[in-house]
């Protein structure tokens, strides 16, 4: 069963724009992890966060993590066209296996 | 290199079928998934090895068998498919010192069609 729900399902933007993608989990969590698929293919991690974390960056990429509220946010700023994918978090609870949400779908327009 | 092979790429079967996924990964990592996805779906974990011991098993059907001969290698073993499995297959490795889990590096995966 999912861990995660995401929102919003599908988001599409123009390039230079900010994408915001949300991420709520049921459970406890001792780490908190977004990935990114292109179409079809692997997918490609992008950050962790830790539970004793609230705020992430890495290059164009900011996550946040609110434990009491069990969510986390990932913002990806001066979106561009390469930036189109399907964006997923994915959950540690601690049984050493990732639980993944549902996942956004982002479209960056040209 | 950080780079997880999977192979065949594309595999179309039978449902009285015997065929193997096969994933190599050498970066060292001691940690091995197989996830299965569907279209538009997010991945679902299978299978766990953890210094080539099955560690998890997430009630997967025995038409699956996984196996890990080496450090470096997973196969999947598929028999008597149905077609609802046809999906994508995700092998992924990461590093495996302790409970908490690690960035897992993905390959591209194997496109299966169950006919």
């Amino acid at each position: 069963s999912q861990q995660g729900e995401e929102d919003p399902q599908a988001l599409s933007i123009q390039e230079g724009e900010n994408a915001t993608m949300n991420c709520s989990y049921k459970t406890s969590i001792n780490n908190l992890q977004w990935y990114r698929q292109n179409s079809g293919r692997g997918l490609v991690h992008l950050i962790l966060i830790r539970s004793n974390e609230r705020e992430k960056h890495s290059g164009r990429l900011r996550v946040t993590l609110d434990t009491s509220k069990k969510s986390s946010s990932l913002l990806i700023t001066a979106s561009r066209a390469a930036d189109t994918a399907s964006y997923f978090c994915a959950t540690d609870t601690g049984r050493r296996a990732l639980t993944f949400g549902s996942g956004t779908r982002l479209q960056v327009q040209p | 290199d950080t780079e997880v092979t999977q192979t065949p790429k594309h595999l179309v079967m039978g449902m009285t079928n015997k065929k193997s996924l096969k994933c190599e990964q050498h970066m060292g990592h001691r940690a091995m998934y197989w996830y299965k996805q569907k279209a538009k779906k997010p991945p679902e974990l299978m299978f766990v090895y953890s210094y080539e011991k099955l560690s998890i098993n997430e009630s997967v059907p025995s038409r699956f068998s996984p196996e890990c001969p080496n450090s470096s290698l997973l196969n999947l073993h598929l028999h008597a498919l149905q077609p609802e499995d046809s999906a994508l297959y995700l092998c992924a490795s990461s590093q495996d010192r302790g409970g908490n889990s690690y960035e897992q590096y993905f390959g591209p995966g194997t496109r299966l069609t169950v006919t």
